[in-house]
This record gives structure tokens, sequence and C-alpha cells, in this order.
């Protein structure tokens, strides 16, 4: 089944402890791409890929890194995580032809306390 | 002026009756536009894309794109319960992959 998958779907840590929210497509997809949604701002985009080795930043990039060491997989690394980055992240992926939809993953709840 | 805008709403509609949901956009150069459906607490799922002017039907869903006045909408006809959620727009402004979404409407059926 074609399908982005994220863990863990819920994560409850403390201030400081790196933590990485990983993220997996078996679509074959050039772009990958990080957002968060919290409620009245709408889902803003953390990080982007357009293809291995190549990443850049998205709206809202600061406390957050990403890697992209494989066509596949793109990791979402809080270093030092803090309470306002509390919120629901998703990793979706697409082709990279300008009419390619962005496939979802289910989302990952997390909190920091 | 943000890129793509969209009344948040909430948009109350009876069930059985038409929804009609709007979004602006404010790149001229944008080329693929999409609806994305989002019920609470889960992730966007794709309805509907358009990509030329005019109007694209699938089952109880009509998207209508107008590129001239910049405007994309998504009118659900035969509203059901099951069709609350919040609606995504979607833009992609020629940038690869990247999309720029609306804020979301929030679209409450009432039996």
């Amino acid at each position: 089944e074609a399908q982005v998958t994220q863990n863990p779907r819920y994560l409850i840590t403390v201030t400081g402890k790196k933590l990485t929210v990983t993220c997996s497509q078996n679509m074959n997809h050039e772009y990958m791409s990080w957002y968060r949604q919290d409620p009245g701002l709408g889902l803003r985009q953390i990080y982007y890929s357009m293809n291995v080795e190549v990443t850049d930043k998205g709206d809202v990039p600061e406390g957050y890194k990403v890697s992209r060491k494989e066509k596949r997989n793109f990791p979402l690394i809080l270093e030092s995580p803090s309470p306002n980055q509390t919120s629901l992240y998703f990793c979706a992926s697409s082709f990279l032809l300008p009419g390619s939809p962005l496939h979802f993953g289910n989302g990952t709840r997390l909190t920091v306390t | 002026q943000k890129e793509v805008e969209q009344n948040s709403g909430p948009l109350s509609v009876p069930e059985g009756a038409i929804a009609s949901l709007n979004c602006t956009y404010s790149d001229r150069g944008s080329q693929s536009f999409f609806w994305y459906r989002q019920y609470s607490g889960k992730s966007p799922e794709l309805i509907m894309s358009i990509y030329s002017n005019g109007d694209k039907e699938d089952g109880r869903f009509t998207a209508q794109l107008n590129k001239a006045s910049q405007y994309v909408s998504l009118l659900i006809r035969d509203s059901q319960p099951s069709d609350s959620a919040t609606y995504l727009c979607a833009v992609n402004m020629g940038q690869g992959g990247k999309l720029i979404f609306g804020q979301g409407t929030e679209l409450s059926v009432k039996p």
C-alpha cells in the first residue's frame, strides 16, 4: 500500500531532551516536507527536501533539523525541545511535477512539558 | 496579504444543502490547486485537484477555478453530517512540490 509512515503517533517529552520523529514513504517521491499545525495558525511548513541531500527551510525552521540521506526517509530532529514546540506534526511527500498532490502521514502529536 | 486566503468559518449548512467553500490566492502564476479535507486530529486527505479554468466534478464534489479572478471554490452537494470537517485550499505556485495552504474553513453539516 502506498503510504507515508510517521512514528511515533504520540510523544510526551520534557524540555531539552533530544527527540527524532521518523518519516518514511514508499512511493519513490522526490519531494518531502514537514509541517506543524496549531489552532488558528493552520499548516506551517518547517523544512522541505527536493531530493537526497537537498534540504531547505520552510516558514518556521527554528529549533528543528532534518536530514535526507535516503530518498524514502526524512526524519525531523528536535535537538532541545521547548514547550512552544508542542504541536501536531505532519510529514508529507509528492512527486516534483507541478500537478502532483501531497500525500500526508498520519501525524505525530508532540507534547513538551 | 496572505498568499492563500479562506474564510475560517464555521460554515453551517443543513443536511442535504449545498455547501460552498471559497479560496483566493495571490500569485497569478499559480498552476495547480487542491482541496483537502481534514477531520479533527487527523491528517489532511486529498479530495479534489484542478488545473484549468472551469468546473471539475467528482461525485458530490465540484471544484471551480477562475484564474483571472484568482479564486478557486469547492461545492459539496447533498451535504451529509459526515462532511463536517475543515477544508483546506492548497496552491502550487510553481516551486517544485511546495504547496501553500490556506487556514482552512470549518464546515458543520447539521442533521
